[in-house]
């Protein structure tokens, strides 16, 4: 079945820097990426998601790349500031094959 | 409108006990996930409905975990005999149909087994 892997486990950069997450999956029949960003003692909330026929989307200070080939994707985070403060999670599933992998989660912290 | 909704927010229990735990989807959605977040951890999926067809348990990791869906909109999620390494917190969450990928979760009940 599908394995997801993300890195780091931790992140710790300064307010207005960027922040890069990274993940990497196994089947690659997969083709719906989403990245979820759970604050302490919430629920996981959709950020950006991403299908296998982009390579790249954006939404103002978040963005994700999706490299097929490698099997690896991407969401980066510019500008920083100290509400981006949280863990994020890299999911991957096929369309139609109802459950998500999840990766173990980034705790990001922003320093102010 | 209402997002998912799920009940209690926190349990505590005693090892051996059974326990329930409810969600109730966003109206109108058929397909509704069960995943498991121990501390620290990731998202761990258990259990997926699918409007009336049979339910993928694929994920229950073992036969004191089960899972019903009435009428097709509020499920429970029951743990038998609780054991300690069932503590984690326990998430729901709907989609609109099994081809729509983005999944709406619940805030979670935290169970913990003494």
């Amino acid at each position: 079945g599908e394995n997801v892997e993300q890195h780091p486990s931790t992140l710790s950069v300064q307010e207005g820097d960027s922040a890069v997450i990274k993940c990497t999956y196994s089947d690659s029949a997969s083709n719906y990426f989403p990245w979820y960003k759970q604050e302490l003692g919430k629920r996981p909330q959709l950020i950006i998601d991403i299908r296998s026929n982009v390579g790249e989307k954006k939404d103002q200070r978040i963005a994700v790349t999706l490299n097929k080939t490698a099997k690896h994707f991407s969401l980066h985070i510019t500008e920083t500031q100290p509400e981006d403060s949280a863990v994020y999670f890299c999911a991957a599933s096929i369309t139609g094959a109802q459950k998500l992998v999840f990766g173990q989660g980034t705790r990001l912290t922003i320093n102010p | 409108g209402a997002g998912v909704s799920q009940s209690p927010s926190n349990k505590v229990t005693e090892k051996g006990k059974d326990v329930e735990l409810r969600c109730d989807p966003i109206s109108g959605h058929t397909a509704l996930y069960w995943y498991r977040q121990s501390l620290g951890q990731g998202l761990e999926f258990l259990i997926y409905f699918q409007g009336n067809s049979a339910p993928d348990k694929s994920g229950l990791p073992s036969d004191r975990f089960s899972a019903e869906r009435t009428g097709g909109s509020v499920s429970t999620l029951t743990i038998q005999r609780t054991q300690q390494e069932d503590s984690a917190v326990y998430l729901c969450a709907s989609s609109p149909d099994r081809w729509a990928e983005t999944q709406y979760f619940g805030p979670g009940t935290r169970l913990l087994v003494l």
